[in-house]
């Protein structure tokens, strides 16, 4: 079983559709949590980054940390084409041996049809 | 401000060759890891380097090795190469910090 779970879509959504991302992971030490864009031949871009559990907004997203179910989400309202991309979770544990090393889900493909 | 640059972008080698691939971090930045993305996967962890030391490293055989420079940049390097080594192959930079990282675009390479 892999650390962090993802659903790797396509996920087809109308523009201006909320868009519903979600990773489930089993290593209880993880606390740190972040979601990365990457579009066709780039790199990973961070978008969110969350410490802990709770809730985050910035702008039209949103990144939700719910640590007892080991579950987190990205919500993206209003949809633009220009959000098709591969949505991408990533988490660390605070461990010094952990120190830099990030464990990213599969990645999720988004499009998102005018 | 120049962000990640990697460099090549596309190179094809042989089974059995030995690689090098190169990484400029963003300015201001002074640490660099390297992550190995197969096609429909998440970036894998290979290493990371600060101050010119690895400093944690992920589960790739030894095969895989890297330094830093002094000013920062960094090296991969792939001895033996293998078709299974065939990716995407991206480096990123920070300022100590884990949460500032910045990714390049990638060295995509493939063992045929």
């Amino acid at each position: 079983q892999k650390e962090v779970e993802q659903d790797p879509g396509p996920l087809s959504v109308p523009e201006g559709a909320i868009v519903s991302l979600n990773c489930t992971y089993s290593n209880s030490a993880f606390q740190y949590f972040m979601w990365y864009r990457q579009y066709s031949r780039k790199g990973p871009e961070l978008l969110m980054y969350t410490y802990s559990s709770g809730n985050k907004e910035d702008g039209r997203f949103t990144a939700q940390v719910d640590k007892s179910s080991k579950y987190i989400s990205l919500f993206i309202r209003d949809s633009q084409p220009s959000d098709s991309a591969t949505y991408l979770c990533a988490m660390s544990a605070t461990r010094p041996d952990s120190w830099g090393k990030l464990q990213f889900g599969a990645g999720t493909q988004v499009v998102v049809t005018p | 401000d120049a962000g990640v640059t990697q460099s090549p972008t596309h190179l094809i080698k042989t089974r059995g060759q030995q690689v090098t691939l190169r990484c400029s971090p963003k300015s201001g930045h002074d640490t660099v890891s390297w992550y190995q993305q197969a096609l429909g996967q998440g970036p894998q962890f290979i290493f990371q380097y600060y101050e010119e030391e690895e400093r944690q490293r992920g589960n790739f055989p030894d095969r895989f090795s890297g330094h830093q420079f002094p000013n920062y940049s960094s090296e991969l390097n792939v001895n033996a190469l293998l078709l299974g080594d065939s990716a995407l192959y991206l480096c990123a930079s920070s300022f100590r910090t884990l949460r500032s990282l910045h990714f390049g675009n990638g060295t995509r390479l493939t063992v045929t």
